[in-house]
């Protein structure tokens, strides 16, 4: 069974606004973490943000944050005023014992 | 902080030939990951060590591929013979702790490539 489903289409936004791209996971676990990394075209795996199963605020780092809906299971990343910089591949991970990936968005930010 | 190091960034090799992809983990990093990264499959973990030990290697696709870690500050993943459908990015990532709380901090990656 998929634990991490990342299911939009490649996603596309213009400079400045905002973008939300979409988490879901599934797990039977009481503690885990979430994560969302960056894949530039350079091929670098970047981490982003985490997010607790026991936090109970949003995860915020800087132009990053992660909209954390638990009874939904749900992780969707937040990112603000978007920058052509941040055209790359999001990967959405969790970690209950080992670090399970999505497929991962494709996210184009248009000029 | 290096980062985690890995060595070489890319490879070329004939079918047949043995190939040793290297890590280097983050100093005090005490978990230690081989992932493989294809556009058909995503990114697939290998296998894992923790202090130096393997944990789970059920990601091994078979026999071809074995991982060491002779010591807490190098690994080897070695693929003997390689084969065409080898050919991906191998990354190594390496973690402060085993919790569901740590997140990993991942090296440049190999990317290989078996004609």
């Amino acid at each position: 069974a998929q634990k991490i489903t990342q299911t939009q289409p490649g996603m596309f936004v213009q400079e400045k606004e905002a973008v939300t791209l979409d988490c879901t996971y599934d797990t039977s676990d009481q503690s885990y973490g979430l994560f969302w990394y960056k894949q530039p075209s350079s091929g670098e795996m970047i981490f982003l943000i985490y997010q607790g199963s026991y936090d109970e605020q949003n995860a915020t780092e800087g132009r990053y944050s992660l909209n954390f809906q638990k009874a939904r299971k749900s992780a969707n990343l937040v990112i603000s005023a978007s920058q052509l910089g941040d055209s790359a591949m999001y990967f959405c991970a969790m970690r209950e014992g080992k670090l399970t990936f999505g497929k991962g968005i494709t996210l184009s930010v248009r000029p | 902080d290096a980062g985690v190091i890995q060595s070489p960034r890319h490879e070329v090799t004939e079918m047949g030939q043995e190939v040793t992809l290297r890590c280097k983990p983050i100093s005090g990093h005490n978990s230690l990951f081989w992932y493989r990264q294809t556009m058909m499959r995503g990114l697939e973990l290998l296998i894992y060590f923790n202090n130096n030990v393997p944990i789970d290697d059920s990601g091994m696709p078979e026999d071809r591929f074995s991982a060491k870690m002779p010591n807490a500050s190098f690994s080897t993943l070695k693929i003997q013979p390689s084969e065409p459908r080898d050919s991906a990015v191998y990354f190594c990532a390496s973690s402060p702790g085993t919790g569901p709380y740590y997140g990993y901090t991942f090296g440049s990656g190999t990317r290989l490539t078996v004609v």
